[in-house]
């Protein structure tokens, strides 16, 4: 079955970097995304990755993905208080829909 | 280029009435995705819909939902006799179309529409 799991919650220092987590199920998957909700808002794309690749890297994200474990990470390098919001794993499942992890709210404190 | 527009942002609703919820695609954009989330959780596919027609429909309940995507105007989810389990946001998507699997084909969210039902 497909299953996106994310832990919930991560805290860190301004400046330092993030890591937010995520394994999923579905091996078949070809696309990994990471989304960023703020509050009250919708979801915004910050980044994807294909299935071939093992890293990929987009100004200050960097993402890795094992897929011998089935294990997706997201890196914020010096993090700024406006990265404070939920992040959402998701898996891309049958005719393009997205299966989501239950997100991680990351808060950034001086 | 407008993106998603999903109308109204804010719904309260009583026990019992109906709730329609309006999603306009981004221009050129011919398939459309509904999720729901729940407080403190994720996004829930709920619904796949091309123009007038349902696709995929496996993460809606089977009773009191219903969407529809009219080969004019938006595409509408209606909850009929809401609940108080109803309450959530639900959030429709974008694309141009469903892709292949080694085809990146980018889903754009709109804002969401809150229903609280009272």
């Amino acid at each position: 079955g497909e299953d996106v799991e994310q832990s919930l919650f991560l805290s860190v220092r301004e400046g330092d970097s993030s890591v937010i987590n995520c394994t999923y199920t579905d091996s078949s998957s070809t696309y990994l995304y990471w989304y960023k909700q703020e509050p009250g808002a919708g979801l915004q794309l910050l980044t994807y990755i294909f299935s071939n690749m093992d890293m990929k890297q987009d100004q200050r994200l960097t993402v890795l993905l094992n897929k011998k474990d089935k294990h997706l990470s997201l890196r914020i390098a010096d993090t700024q208080t406006g990265d404070s919001a939920i992040y959402f794993c998701a898996e891309r499942g049958s005719y393009n829909k997205l299966i989501f992890g239950a997100g991680t709210r990351l808060a950034v404190h001086p | 280029n407008a993106g998603v527009m999903q109308n109204p942002r804010h719904l309260v609703r009583r026990r019992g009435q109906e709730a329609r919820l309006r999603c306009s695609p981004m221009k050129g954009h011919s398939h459309v995705y509904w999720y729901r989330q729940l407080p403190e959780e994720g996004l829930k596919f709920m619904v796949y819909l091309q123009k007038e027609n349902i696709i995929d429909e496996s993460g809606m309940p089977k009773e009191r939902f219903s969407a529809e995507f009219p080969k004019e105007g938006p595409s509408i989810l209606r909850i009929q006799q809401v609940v108080r389990g109803d309450s959530a946001a639900y959030f429709c998507a974008s694309s141009r179309g469903a892709g292949d699997r080694t085809l990146n084909t980018e889903a754009f969210f709109g804002q969401g529409t809150r229903l609280t039902v009272v």
